[in-house]
């Protein structure tokens, strides 16, 4: 079973248009993130929510917003793509309540705005 | 200063060579760091934790200096396996725990 998994894998679409990315683990983690990877490969955090609440919110433009409906599940809605979307953007989650945070990365989505 | 710093190398070396990354963080605060590694096209995954101590896995050995506030990961006996981007991650606790990672160190293992 995929620990992290992401929808879609691939996303091209048109300036101006509305989209989500899906994200489920099923670790049983209680912290999930979002991270923007651009074209020079740089792993930038959006955002972290811990058991469904925002806890890290960077400097995002407000088109992006995330979304948890439960403690496994970290959607990702974009509103108006701008050609600088494009991006790969990766899920992940990691327990925060032990000693050891290491985040579990989903396969990432890539995103394509013409 | 950047929060986590890395060469981005590329290190070019030939098989069966061993080659060390370095990765210096400035939050002094930090208390959580590890090595990961992404291959192209792929999510990162953890290669592993870096503990006070030092600790080594196989091949691999990382280690922390927090006076200097940096970590290390040292390769031995390098594989074409290896190629690839290990980037490196801190976290620090401010009320949360926010994960910085570096831009990453590119390896190139030719035979």
């Amino acid at each position: 079973d995929t620990a992290v998994s992401q929808t879609p894998k691939y996303l091209v679409t048109q300036m101006g248009n509305d989209k989500s990315i899906k994200c489920e683990q099923n670790l049983g983690h209680d912290t999930m993130y979002w991270y923007k990877q651009d074209s020079k490969k740089f792993l930038k955090i959006m955002f972290s929510y811990n058991n469904k609440e925002l806890i890290i919110n960077e400097t995002v433009p407000n088109r992006f917003s995330p979304k948890s409906p439960d403690k496994a599940h970290l959607n990702l809605h974009i509103n108006s793509l701008e050609l600088g979307d494009s991006a790969v953007y990766f899920c992940a989650s990691s327990r925060t309540s032990g000693v050891s945070y290491e985040q579990y990365f989903g396969p990432g989505t890539r995103l394509t705005v013409t | 200063r950047k929060e986590v710093e890395q060469d981005p190398g590329p290190f070019n070396v030939p098989e069966g060579a061993t080659v060390a990354f370095n990765c210096t963080y400035s939050n002094s605060a930090s208390q959580s760091f590890f090595w990961y590694r992404q291959d192209c096209r792929k999510e990162p995954k953890l290669l592993m934790s870096v503990y006070s101590s030092g600790n080594e896995d196989g091949r691999f050995t990382a280690q922390l200096n927090r006076a200097s506030q940096y970590i290390s990961l040292l390769i031995r006996d390098s594989k074409l396996s290896d190629s690839a981007t290990y980037l490196c991650v801190v976290t620090s606790s401010g009320g949360s725990y926010i994960p910085t990672f570096g831009r990453g160190t590119s390896l190139i293992v030719h035979p």
